[in-house]
């Protein structure tokens, strides 16, 4: 079972506004991704975080902005929500290079 | 850029059928490929991976250079298998790694 939680499970956002998703990753891993999943869309990449440090960024604005902690948990915040915001999103932890990663629950974002 | 394409959204087979679920990709390097299965209610969770070359759950997968394809197979559909397949290409940079997925596909199995 994996360990990869994030909250909240569902919210609703107005246009213009901002929100933070946070994520505790599986115990031991210190590597942290962050995917968007629109509807009827396959995941799609917006960064990772690597002992602190983001290492690599998808196709996001820069409105898209990531933290990741000491205990390797992370948070994700979007500023001036616009509707197409409006999606699942996705926390993935994974350890070394190579090893499975594994996904959350997800956090259901609509912006209004 | 790197692309994965999962032609079909939907696939519907009777149960005891065979089953292949389609997957192209386009990648410059020596891809790593996998497929997610996300079942109802569920979290995504790995399914399988190309370097493994194991079966789970009945399913197999060959990755085909040639056609640039990774085509999941199972000999006879359950019912259990309903379930939103993605497949997913892997590229690794230093030490980021990302994954890029499929649009994919649900696979209904029916009595």
């Amino acid at each position: 079972e994996t360990g990869v939680t994030q909250s909240p499970t569902h919210l609703i956002k107005t246009r213009g506004q901002q929100v933070t998703l946070r994520c505790s990753s599986q115990s031991g891993h210190n590597t942290v991704s962050w995917y968007q999943q629109a509807l009827g869309q396959g995941p799609q990449f917006i960064f990772q975080y690597y002992r602190e440090e983001e290492n690599g960024r998808g196709n996001f604005p820069p409105r898209f902005s990531g933290l990741q902690f000491p205990n390797y948990s992370s948070e994700l915040n979007v500023n001036a929500l616009e509707l197409d915001d409006s999606a699942l999103y996705l926390c993935a932890s994974s350890g070394t290079y190579g090893n499975t990663i594994y996904f959350g629950e997800g956090s259901w974002l609509t912006v209004v | 850029a790197q692309r994965v394409t999962q032609p079909e959204k939907l696939l519907s087979v009777f149960k005891g059928a065979p089953v292949e679920l389609k997957c192209n990709y386009s990648y410059s390097g020596s891809p790593e490929l996998f497929w997610y299965v996300q079942y109802s209610r569920q979290r995504l969770q790995l399914l399988l991976r190309h370097i493994s070359r194991e079966s789970i759950k009945g399913f197999t997968a060959d990755l085909n250079k040639g056609e640039t394809s990774f085509h999941l197979k199972k000999p006879f559909a359950q019912e259990e298998d309903s379930a939103m397949y993605y497949c997913a290409l892997s590229e690794t940079t230093g030490t980021a790694s990302k994954l890029t997925f499929g649009t994919g596909t649900r696979l209904q199995v029916t009595l």
